[in-house]
Order: structure tokens, then sequence, then C-alpha cells
């Protein structure tokens, strides 16, 4: 099957640092990949769909200049917190789309705590 | 815009027992619809999912769904409930356009057993 992988699992930054959080479909080339967050007992929040070799497509609400997506290949998306506040703190969840249907395959998610 | 509605927000059944998980879409075509389970901390894993065809689908772990247009509804169903089923379960909506598509989440429905 295909797989996404996503690192680090786990991060503690302090409050003010940048922190690269990456997703890569290990087996296949992914054309879309997106990125969700995830508050404590709630959904999963799209922020952003990012196509390989274009700007990303930031949801409404979503802050593109703290977000920073970048998916310089078909195999690596890199989701960039710049100067993260504890506010920012949250489990964030890639996945990625090998075709135009709709077909992911989500990422273990990254636990990103801000103190 | 598509929306996926999950009216239940924590459901306990008895081990061995049956269970159902509800789930109603909005959408203006035909939907692409999953179900996806988390256990905590984790990302989510594909249950099963629905394109076309036959409206009774067959997942993993011995899991389905029904698609009724008439209903707008994608419920899930396993005969018997295991221990392990204990998670987090997420109906989805996808939306397929000309190059990205996106999937939709529902608010969930966290799954107890009891022993």
């Amino acid at each position: 099957g295909a797989v996404v992988s996503q690192h680090p699992s786990r991060v503690i930054c302090k409050s003010g640092t940048s922190v690269k959080i990456e997703c890569r479909s290990l087996d296949f080339q992914a054309t879309t990949m997106f990125w969700y967050r995830q508050f404590p007992k709630k959904s999963l929040m799209l922020m952003a769909t990012s196509n390989e070799g274009s700007k990303a497509t930031y949801e409404q609400g979503v802050e593109k200049d703290k977000f920073l997506i970048n998916h310089a290949s078909l195999t690596l998306s890199t989701l960039t917190v710049t100067s993260a506040h504890p506010e920012d703190s949250s489990f964030y969840i890639c996945s990625a789309s090998r075709q135009a249907i709709t077909e992911a395959f989500f990422g273990q998610g990254t636990r990103l705590t801000v103190v | 815009a598509q929306s996926v509605t999950q009216p239940d927000i924590h459901i306990t059944v008895s081990e061995g027992a049956s269970l159902e998980l509800r789930c109603n879409y909005s959408y203006g075509a035909t939907p692409y619809l999953f179900w996806y389970v988390q256990s905590p901390g984790q990302g989510l894993q594909l249950l099963l999912k629905y394109f076309s065809g036959d409206t009774l689908v067959q997942g993993i772990k011995g899991f389905e769904a029904e698609f009724k247009r008439s209903q707008s509804s994608f419920n899930l169903r396993k005969p018997s409930v295991h221990w392990s089923d204990a998670a987090e379960y997420f109906c989805a909506v996808g939306q397929a356009s000309s190059s990205a598509s996106k999937i939709i989440f529902g608010s969930g429905t966290r799954l107890s057993i009891r022993p």
C-alpha cells in the first residue's frame, strides 16, 4: 500500500522559534499533499493544499505567512510554523494523494508543543 | 460547499454487540465518502471508501458502510465489536476538482467499549 511518513512525530520548541515538519510519500509520487491541524478531541481542520511545484492554496482563516508550505518534489512537502507561539501547539497531520480524484494517505502526525 | 455531520460525539457499546456510527453529508454531486479510524496520538487509518457502484462497501477489520443517496447518509456498521475497536472514528467526504482533491472531515465519534 501507499505509505506516508511524517517527521518528527513529536517536537517541543521555544516560543518565537520556527519549526519544520516533513511529509514524505515513500512509495508513490504525490501530486497533491494536504496539511491538517487537529485540536484536542476535535476533528481535522484542513489548513492548505499543495501541488508539486506550485504555491499552496490555503483555507480561509489560515495565515499563509505563519504556516509556510513547500512542495518542492513529488515525494516531499514541508510545513514550517514560523515564530511559533503556545497557541500553535497542536497535532499536525499531512496526507498525500497520487491522483486527481480523492484517494489520500495519511502520515502518523506531529505533536507540536510550543513552550 | 460540502460538509459532513456526525451527530454522535461519544458512543459506548458492549464488547460483542453490534455497532452503527452515523454520518450525513451535504454535497452537490455524487460524493466520494470515507471512514477513517484514529487511535490516540496516532494518524488516520482508512477503514473503507465509496466512490461509485455497489452502495454497500466492505472495509477492513470487519467494518462495512452503506451509501444511501436518498438519506444523504453513509453509516458505518460492525456486527460485533472488539475491545480493540475503541478509537475515534471520522467520516469524510471528498471533493474532486481539476487539479486537486480535498477531503473534509466530520467532527468525529469517539467509540468506547464496555467489557
